[in-house]
């Protein structure tokens, strides 16, 4: 089974700029988490959309949203980048996404803004 | 609210030696605990979780840990470290039913395996 991939791996953007990101999740996953991964900060919580519906959202600005398609394959975006957007984001896809099940993670979008 | 700590930011240890990661965790509600290997430039991979049931549970590449409801610890072992073993370990909790998809990680111990 093909697990969770994630598109682009690299983005350089200018402040004040957009970015999108996508997360296919693992075939029969519905649930999609976003996190955000920096040295100082660590591994943060961002949101997670199950049946296209964001279920449950971390502390971020409004600038960070996200949606999921009915095949449940997800983006994130990011409006009016800012220097401190810089970061690893990963995507994470779970059975359902409620506790007992673990997360698989995707290899990441590795953002630099500039 | 729940939290992860993980002691030690760094660990070193001799290719053949113990391997001991430390994670404390509090939580108001039964935990189910995670340890995930980040290598570089890659994405997180699961080791092992805990649940309910056994208090020692076996993941891959040989690592285990062990949950101590006492102690509110769930530490990460693995008896002979392998060079192919040093990365970033994340140790997390998954907060509760009601905060669905939300895992909640401790800042990360790497480890360094020297030959």
């Amino acid at each position: 089974k093909a697990g969770v991939t994630q598109t682009p791996r690299y983005l350089i953007k200018t402040r004040g700029q957009q970015v999108t990101l996508s997360c296919s999740p693992i075939s029969g996953h519905r649930s999609v988490s976003w996190y955000q991964q920096t040295p100082g900060q660590g591994l943060q919580f961002l949101f997670e959309y199950f049946s296209e519906t964001q279920r449950n959202k971390g502390n971020f600005p409004g600038r960070f949203s996200g949606r999921q398609f009915s095949n449940s394959r997800s983006e994130m975006n990011v409006s009016t980048l800012e220097l401190g957007d810089s970061a690893l984001y990963l995507c994470a896809s779970s059975f359902t996404g409620t506790s007992s099940y673990e997360q698989y993670f995707g290899p990441g979008t590795r953002l630099t803004v500039t | 609210a729940q939290s992860v700590t993980q002691l030690g930011s760094h660990v070193s240890v001799s290719e053949g030696a113990l391997v001991l990661l430390r994670c404390n965790y509090s939580s108001s509600v039964p935990p189910y605990l995670f340890w995930y290997v980040q290598y570089p430039n890659q994405g997180l991979q699961l080791l092992l979780k805990y649940t309910t049931g056994a208090t020692l549970v076996k993941g891959i590449n040989g690592f285990e840990a062990e949950f101590k409801k006492s102690e509110t610890s769930f530490h990460l072992t693995k008896p002979s470290a392998h060079m192919s073993d040093a990365a970033e370990y994340f140790c997390a909790v998954s907060p509760g039913s009601s905060n669905t998809g939300k895992l909640i990680f401790g800042q990360g111990t790497t480890l360094q395996v020297k030959p």
